[in-house]
């Protein structure tokens, strides 16, 4: 069984400070990782993901997320948040070994930065 | 085009209706999703479409829904007889194939059913 944990339902952080956004996942095998961004009225816009290598991901608009094994973590950080940043977040996995090909999202978390 | 799209953005209807969406996926997306997205909620998968072929709808809810893409671009998803716990934004996503590769979502279907 796959799954998503994002255990925050909301974050709030100054502007200007570094923000994290925690995420926990559950697969039988190993896992691609996926952060999506949702804006108000608007689609999922992709993030960025983890598929293998460096653990250390970055992708866009300066947002980076680290994978740690052991941990079965992904948490999405940026050194310094905007007010701009400010929307809903979703964590997915999808599971290497398994025949599924969808995604499972986390039940999001919403990042408020405060100007 | 440029992303995925979704027609209508905004359908009401009244319970037992029978509704229509519709995508548009990115052209040369071999891979179709369905989700649905309660409020508060992230995604739920519905179902799950290579190219004309529908390979996985293991999470639609009822045989109320349905759904087809008969030339293996354009999808559309049918729900028969609305109840009011189909009320929900329906999310359509595309991607290329592979299971690495991530998918680009529309801008939704907001269904209400009154």
């Amino acid at each position: 069984a796959q799954s998503v944990a994002q255990p925050e339902d909301q974050v709030n952080v100054a502007e200007g400070n570094p923000l994290t956004v925690k995420c926990t996942y559950s697969v039988s095998g190993n896992p691609y990782l996926f952060w999506y961004v949702q804006y108000p009225n608007r689609g999922l816009q992709f993030l960025l993901k983890y598929i293998t290598g460096d653990n250390l991901v970055k992708g866009s608009y300066g947002f980076e997320a680290e994978f740690n094994k052991s941990q079965t973590s992904f948490h999405l950080k940026k050194p310094s948040a905007l007010v701009s940043d400010s929307a809903l977040y979703f964590c997915a996995v999808r599971d290497r070994q398994t025949g599924a090909n969808n995604l499972f999202f986390g039940t999001g978390t919403r990042l408020t930065v405060i100007p | 085009g440029a992303g995925v799209s979704q027609s209508p953005r905004y359908k009401v209807a009244k319970r037992g209706q029978d509704v229509a969406l519709r995508c548009d996926p990115i052209s040369g997306h071999v891979s179709l999703f369905w989700y649905q997205q309660a409020l508060g909620q992230g995604p739920e998968f519905l179902t799950y479409f290579q190219n004309e072929a529908q390979l996985d709808k293991s999470g639609l809810p009822s045989d109320r829904f349905f759904a087809e893409r008969p030339e293996g671009s354009v999808s559309t998803l049918k729900i028969q007889r609305t109840q009011q716990e189909d009320s929900a934004v329906y999310l359509c996503a595309s991607s290329f194939r592979g299971r690495n590769t991530e998918a680009f979502f529309g801008q939704g279907t907001r269904l209400t059913v009154v």
